[in-house]
């Protein structure tokens, strides 16, 4: 089974500053993806970015960049220089790539507020 | 569409009726999921389908949700005899491929239901 834990609830980030959101999971599947989707107030899930288990490097998308420990299991998204639009909730989420299962498993997600 | 298409994006329905909730993929993306959100929740995994295998149902949460999708393409969720606690937002999810791969899932913007 598939577990994804999201530890913050809420967050809290001056404007302009970076922040890092906390994510750890947990598989048995030697292969998998990692996800990290942003949900605004309109309830839209906005993909931000994608690591694969076996990338040799830790994926950046812009602003964003996904620090992936494997050993750690874990793959916290960290957002630099925040904008007031990036207050939103972010969820991280992960799918096997080698077991039966292909659903998404999302964690509890974060609230981030970024204040101006 | 460029997106994942939803429909009805609102839909108020009376305890006891049916309804039937509607998600138009991004042409040529083979697997399609479908979620539920629950008010300050995380997201739920409701089904999955995979091109012309059978779908992936162990998410459904009673048997008076059903779901189907047609020719490869369209798919409706149909919820029979809705409950309060049905009220939720419907998400729809597709992306190219699955087997094998982390490929990109994108969501749609939801079918917001409430049942009163």
């Amino acid at each position: 089974a598939q577990k994804i834990t999201q530890t913050q609830p809420g967050m809290f980030v001056q404007e302009k500053e970076a922040v890092t959101l906390d994510c750890t999971y947990d598989t048995s599947d030697p292969s998998y993806g990692l996800f990290w989707y942003k949900q605004p107030s309109s309830g839209e899930m906005i993909f931000l970015i994608y690591q694969g288990s076996y990338d040799q490097q830790n994926a950046t998308e812009g602003r964003y960049s996904l620090n992936f420990q494997k050993a750690r299991k874990s793959a916290n998204l960290v957002i630099s220089a925040s904008q007031l639009g990036d207050s939103a909730m972010y969820f991280c989420a992960m799918k096997s790539l080698s077991g039966s299962a292909r659903q998404l498993t999302f964690g509890s997600g974060t609230q981030l507020t970024v204040l101006p | 569409g460029a997106g994942v298409s939803q429909s009805p994006s609102n839909k108020v329905t009376e305890k006891g009726k049916d309804v039937e909730l509607r998600c138009d993929p991004i042409s040529g993306h083979t697997a399609l999921y479908w979620y539920r959100q629950s008010l300050g929740q995380g997201l739920e995994f409701l089904i999955y389908f995979q091109g012309n295998s059978a779908p992936d149902k162990s998410g459904l949460p009673s048997d008076r949700f059903s779901a189907e999708r047609t020719g490869g393409s369209v798919s409706t969720l149909t919820i029979q005899r809705t409950q309060q606690e049905d009220s939720a937002v419907y998400l729809c999810a597709s992306s190219v491929t699955d087997r094998y791969s982390g490929n990109t899932i994108y969501f749609g913007e939801g079918s917001w239901l409430t049942v009163v």
